[in-house]
């Protein structure tokens, strides 16, 4: 069974913080990885993407991975209350019908 | 741009009515299409895929069905809810020339059993 790991939080961070978001996964040989966000009520919107190890940042966000250790992370920096929301993480194996396994997200709180 | 539609946006069905849910693709052509559910405290679970007309393969086995009757057209079924279909509905298309391996969300339905 191919897993997608996260602490279901909430996470709270106070405003101007960086929220560090973690993930873990069990297939060694996933390809593509993803972060969503997902506000109350509504449907999951594509934050970032990264396929290859290290650091990709856009704007306020960076995601990191580290396929040794099976690890993906999602740093905001200077948050805002308005990223107070679900981050989901995804991993896909990039097959013929590119299939995407979620975990079942972390709650993030950014406190005014 | 290319829109995911779905409808209705909420639903309210008692147990053991049908079901159908709707979801529409504009701006692409044979998108790869997919049904999740995402119950109250759980991750998303992937239902159905498609990628093409009539082409349907689901991932859990229950009591619903798909149907892709045209290319931009994408229907989830039940005969009879169980109390268990409780959720949020999403249909989502693969991407498409950079992002072939990216999937986008419609907006959703609601469903609850009663």
């Amino acid at each position: 069974q191919k897993e997608v790991e996260q602490n279901s939080g909430p996470l709270s961070v106070p405003e101007g913080a960086i929220a560090s978001l973690n993930c873990t996964y069990s297939d060694r040989v996933s390809q593509s990885f993803f972060w969503y966000r997902q506000y109350s009520g509504k449907s999951p919107e594509l934050i970032m993407s990264i396929y290859s190890n290290g650091d990709k940042e856009d704007g306020r966000f960076t995601a990191q991975l580290n396929k040794a250790s099976q690890y993906v992370s999602l740093l905001i920096r200077d948050s805002q209350p308005s990223d107070s929301a679900t981050y989901l993480c995804a991993v896909g194996n990039s097959g013929g019908y590119q299939k995407v396994t979620f975990g079942t997200g972390t709650k993030l709180q950014v406190i005014p | 741009s290319q829109t995911i539609h779905q409808w209705p946006a909420t639903l309210v069905q008692p147990v053991g009515s049908p079901l159908s849910l709707e979801c529409t693709v504009e701006g692409t052509s044979n998108p790869n299409l997919y049904w999740y559910r995402q119950a109250a405290g759980r991750g998303l679970q992937l239902l159905f895929y498609s990628v093409g007309i009539g082409q349907i393969s689901s991932e859990v086995p229950q009591n619903l069905s798909a149907s892709r009757p045209q290319d931009r057209q994408f229907i989830l079924s039940s005969k009879k809810l169980l109390l268990s279909d409780s959720g949020f509905y999403l249909c989502a298309r693969r991407g498409g020339g950079s992002s072939t391996d990216t999937q986008y969300f419609g907006p959703g339905t609601r469903l609850t059993v009663l």
